[in-house]
């Protein structure tokens, strides 16, 4: 298919382990955004990319968290020393550009369980 | 910092019934508004769309309604099926950064 592409779908892993998720846009976006979601709650916004560069990182919660993007592609986020509240399904979106009023296109997100 | 909230955290209907799902924002500023629905296990996935200089707008089966005045959004469903079941997030973007602010969002039972 042709949609945001994530993976792994599911991750477990102990606390102190990093992790590093991906994220596959669709093909010709130039946006691509990371959301945390918590078990029945809403979205948290956690970083944006245009084209590969991150002008509003304000949302990553912790300087453990990390994300790169390369080629106005793939994008990475990275998580080190995880820890137990990081537990949560982390979404990627795209969209064509950001701003005016683009919608965004979801991957089903990677599921992350830290023991 | 942006507030986006819904009326209703659940929401039970007959299927056959119409379905209306609330949401309130608070930046009077935002004029982009998304309502997306999301199955168990996958990602929000995209329903319909509005801009702040519209105050209606319909797709197949479902119709948003934005009153700016009192800050107010809504989906309105038509002859709700099961497969509606899911749960309906709103999402605001204010006229300035790029950032969208989801709502917690509303779950919809549809009762066959």
């Amino acid at each position: 298919g042709a949609g945001v592409s994530q993976s792994p779908s599911n991750k477990v892993t102990e606390k102190g382990k990093d992790v590093e998720l991906r994220c596959d846009p669709i093909s010709g976006h130039t946006a691509l955004y990371w959301y945390r979601q918590r078990l029945g709650q809403g979205l948290e916004f956690l970083i944006y990319f245009q084209g590969n560069s991150a002008p509003d990182k304000s949302g990553l919660p912790s300087d453990r968290f990390s994300a790169e993007r390369t080629g106005e592609s793939v994008s990475t986020l990275t998580i080190q020393r995880t820890q137990q509240e990081d537990s949560a399904v982390y979404l990627c979106a795209s969209s064509l550009k950001t701003g005016e009023g683009q919608p965004q296109h979801f991957g089903d997100g990677t599921r992350l369980s830290i023991l | 910092g942006e507030s986006v909230g819904l009326h209703l955290p659940t929401l039970s209907v007959q299927e056959g019934d119409n379905s209306i799902i609330n949401c309130a924002y608070s930046n009077s500023a935002s004029d982009y508004f998304i309502w997306y629905k999301q199955e168990s296990g996958k990602g929000p996935q995209f329903i319909i769309d509005i801009r702040s200089n519209m105050d209606k707008r319909q797709g197949q089966r479902v119709t948003v309604l934005l009153n700016k005045t009192v800050k107010h959004l809504s989906l309105q469903i038509a002859a709700t099926q099961p497969g509606d079941s899911a749960v309906y997030f709103c999402a605001e973007k204010p006229d300035t950064g790029n950032q969208f602010y989801f709502g917690t969002g509303t779950s919809l039972t549809v009762i066959p």
